[in-house]
């Protein structure tokens, strides 16, 4: 079955610089959620979108913007990269009100 | 979203059931009790959920007490693949607001 395909898997980028990074949702989920999580820590939330506008909104940054497109797809921009954002980003997406499929989510590394 | 408690960490034998306890005293009655899981580095899992009555699934059972109060997810014949922090969460299902994953419970099985 298909899953929740996000890229890249890796990423190395140096302080003040700009990372996009992509989510692919299930086929035939509307809903798309991005969370992050920092060495040792818990899954925090970012964002949620649904049907392609903005749903919920967790502790994202000023400096991070996210948005879903027609097809889908989300994606999360995160510019004047910080030491303290290198971190696991998961995205998840879902049909509304159904539970959440992770996918296997971007290791962000900021030198 | 309503606050959960869970023990830091357990121990369980290879083949034994695993009991992972929840204490969520505040949940409110429309809010559904959800279990996932996080294999190291890994996506988190769905696992189960629940509104009142027990509920049980290929990986897991569910036990809510009759007050709401608390739960206990319980893994019947835990593998050494089960080893991993198992987070509960009240959510009140609806829309596509994001989960707040709290301190979970890190689960070893012990071989």
């Amino acid at each position: 079955a298909a899953g929740v395909i996000q890229s890249p898997r890796h990423l190395i980028k140096e302080k003040r610089e700009t990372a996009t990074l992509k989510c692919y949702p299930i086929p035939r989920h509307d809903t798309v959620y991005w969370y992050q999580q920092g060495p040792g820590q818990d899954p925090q939330f970012l964002i949620s979108f649904y049907e392609k506008m903005q749903s919920d909104k967790g502790s994202i940054p000023d400096r991070f913007s996210a948005q879903q497109f027609s097809d889908y797809h989300s994606e999360l921009n995160m510019s004047s990269l910080e030491l303290g954002d290198s971190a696991l980003y998961f995205c998840a997406s879902s049909s509304l009100n159904e539970k959440l499929f992770f996918g296997s989510g971007t290791q962000l590394s900021v030198l | 979203d309503a606050k959960t408690t869970q023990p830091t960490s357990m121990d369980c034998a290879e083949g034994r059931a695993a009991n992972l306890p929840c204490n969520h005293s505040t949940i409110s009655g429309n809010e559904y009790v959800y279990w996932y899981r996080q294999i190291h580095s890994q996506g988190p899992q769905y696992i189960i959920h629940g509104l009142k009555n027990n509920e049980t699934n290929e990986m897991a059972s569910l036990i809510i007490t009759e007050d709401r109060k608390s739960s206990t997810l319980i893994l019947p014949h835990a593998t050494l693949r089960d080893t991993a922090v198992y987070y509960c969460i009240g959510d009140s299902g609806g829309g596509a607001d994001g989960l707040t994953f709290g301190k979970g419970t890190h689960l070893i099985i012990q071989p």
